[in-house]
């Protein structure tokens, strides 16, 4: 069974500041998916990764794939207060119909 | 302009109660899904339809009864509601591109209490 380990669980951090939130999951997959979700709000798409050494940026928000490692990290860059919500990273797995398995979420605070 | 939109936004029911949610995508996709986020906000996949057809279909109670007249639409039906079965239900659609992967697009979400 699949399972998708996020740390860590809570974040919080001041604005400026750098930080990365890992994601590691349990069987070799080459997809995986983070989403952000602001509180009482849907999920919202950040970046799809579908390679081994895939990076992807957006704003202060990078995202890379280590298919070897099981591994994806997103790293948020001189971190400000609208980034402040839960990010979730997803695994699908070849086969599955692309049924998202999803870590716990990291629920990051940025203060000023 | 929504792209995938869900009634009710919010259900406040009494247990032993019946209820479904609605589910509708404008995006042209071909495959939509029901998840539940619990109130520690972990999300979980219940179902899913491919074009009509039920392709993933997670160990749930079996209270719980998807239907998809078209593949523009998605409801889910619940019977006999319990206590547990208050969270937060997303739907939401892809393109199932046969090969490779695809974003799933997630709607707004529709809050079930059940007193």
């Amino acid at each position: 069974e699949l399972k998708v380990e996020q740390n860590p669980l809570f974040l919080s951090m001041q604005e400026g500041k750098n930080y990365t939130i890992y994601c590691n999951y349990s069987t070799t997959s080459d997809r995986l998916y983070w989403y952000r979700q602001d509180p009482g709000k849907s999920l919202e798409s950040l970046f799809v990764l579908l390679s081994n050494g895939a990076v992807k940026q957006e704003g202060r928000l990078m995202a890379s794939l280590d298919t070897k490692a099981r591994l994806s990290t997103l790293h948020i860059t001189a971190a400000v207060h609208d980034l402040s919500a839960t990010y979730f990273c997803a695994v699908d797995l070849e086969g599955s119909n692309y049924k998202l398995t999803f870590g716990k979420g990291t629920l990051l605070t940025v203060n000023p | 302009d929504t792209a995938v939109s869900q009634t009710p936004k919010y259900l406040v029911t009494q247990m032993g109660n019946d209820k479904s949610i609605k589910c509708e995508q404008n995006l042209g996709h071909d495959t939509m899904y029901w998840y539940k986020q619990d109130s520690k906000k972990f999300l979980k996949i219940m179902f899913s339809y491919n074009n009509k057809e039920l392709i993933i279909n997670e160990t749930v109670p079996n209270r719980f009864s998807p239907k998809s007249p078209d593949k523009a639409h998605l409801n889910l039906h619940i019977n006999s509601l319990e206590l547990g079965d208050s969270a937060v239900y997303f739907c939401a659609s892809s393109q199932l591109a046969g090969k490779g992967a695809d974003t799933q697009y997630f709607g707004p979400g529709t809050r079930l209490t059940v007193l």
